[in-house]
C-alpha cells in the first residue's frame, strides 16, 4: 500500500532559525496536504498542493510539491515560539482516504 | 466554518466497559467521516472510513467487532469501543469531509479528539 515517509521526526531550533520538514511518498500522489497539531490538540489543515512543482506561501511558511508529485516540503522562515507543534503531511491518491506521514515535532526555544 | 465536534473529550473507565464516541459536523454535511487512532508522539493511524447509510470500511488489522461504527446521518458518526481493555487506551480522533468537497483532493476537518483511558 501507499506509504508516506516524513523526516526529521523531531527538530529543536532557536527562535529566529529556519525549519524544514520533508515528505516522500512511495507512489505518485494526486495531492498533498499539510496539517499542524499543537500539543494536546487536534490536527488543523494548513494547505493543499495539487499541481506538479507547485509552491505556495502562507506568511513565513513555504510549501512545495515536487515535479513528480511524490515529495513535498514545508519550510518555516524565522521560527517563532507559536510555531511549536507537530507538522504532518498527508498524501491523497484520488480515493477518499489520506495517508499521513509520521509527523515532525518542532520545538522552538525563545 | 467546517467545525467538527467530538464528544466526549476525555473518558476514564474500567476494563470491560463499552465506550461510545460521537463525531458531529456542525455546519456542513459529510457523507464520509474518518476515525483515527493516535498514540503519544505518533502519527495518525486510520482505523476506518465511515460512510453514511452503509457499512464502514475498516483498515487492515482493525477489528470490526471491537470498534463498531455507525454513520446514521450526514452529520453524525459514532465509534463504539466494545469491551475496552487497557491496550485500547489511546487518543481517538474523527474527521469529516464536506459533502460538497467530494474526494481526497479536499481537506479533512478534525474533531478535538477523545482521550480514552481504560483502567
Amino acid at each position: 500500500g501507499q506509504q508516506v515517509m516524513q523526516i526529521p521526526q523531531y527538530q529543536h531550533v532557536q527562535e529566529g532559525e529556519d525549519f524544514t520538514t520533508y515528505c516522500n511518498s512511495s507512489t505518485t500522489l494526486s495531492n498533498i496536504q499539510w496539517y499542524k497539531q499543537r500539543p494536546g490538540g487536534h490536527p488543523v489543515f494548513l494547505i493543499q498542493l495539487v499541481k506538479s512543482g507547485e509552491v505556495k506561501k502562507q506568511k513565513r511558511l513555504t510549501f512545495q510539491f515536487g515535479e513528480a508529485k511524490k515529495n513535498s516540503s514545508l519550510h518555516i522562515t524565522a521560527t517563532q515560539t507559536t510555531d511549536v507543534g507537530t507538522y504532518f503531511c498527508a498524501g491523497g491518491s484520488g480515493y477518499s482516504t489520506l495517508t499521513f506521514g509520521k509527523g515532525t515535532m518542532l520545538l522552538v526555544s525563545p | 466554518g467546517a467545525v467538527v465536534s467530538q464528544h466526549p473529550s476525555w473518558v476514564i473507565c474500567k476494563s470491560g466497559t463499552s465506550v461510545k464516541i460521537e463525531c458531529r459536523s456542525l455546519d456542513f454535511q459529510a457523507t464520509t467521516m474518518f476515525w483515527y487512532r493516535q498514540f503519544p508522539k505518533q502519527s495518525l493511524m486510520l482505523m476506518a472510513t465511515s460512510n453514511e447509510g452503509s457499512k464502514a470500511t475498516y483498515e487492515q488489522g482493525v477489528e470490526k467487532d471491537k470498534f463498531l461504527i455507525n454513520h446514521a446521518s450526514l452529520t453524525l458518526s459514532t465509534l463504539t469501543v466494545t469491551s475496552a481493555h487497557p491496550e485500547d487506551s489511546s487518543f481517538y480522533i474523527c474527521s469529516a469531509r464536506d459533502i460538497l468537497e467530494g474526494n481526497s483532493n479536499q481537506p479533512q476537518h478534525f474533531g478535538d479528539g477523545t482521550r480514552l483511558s481504560i483502567l
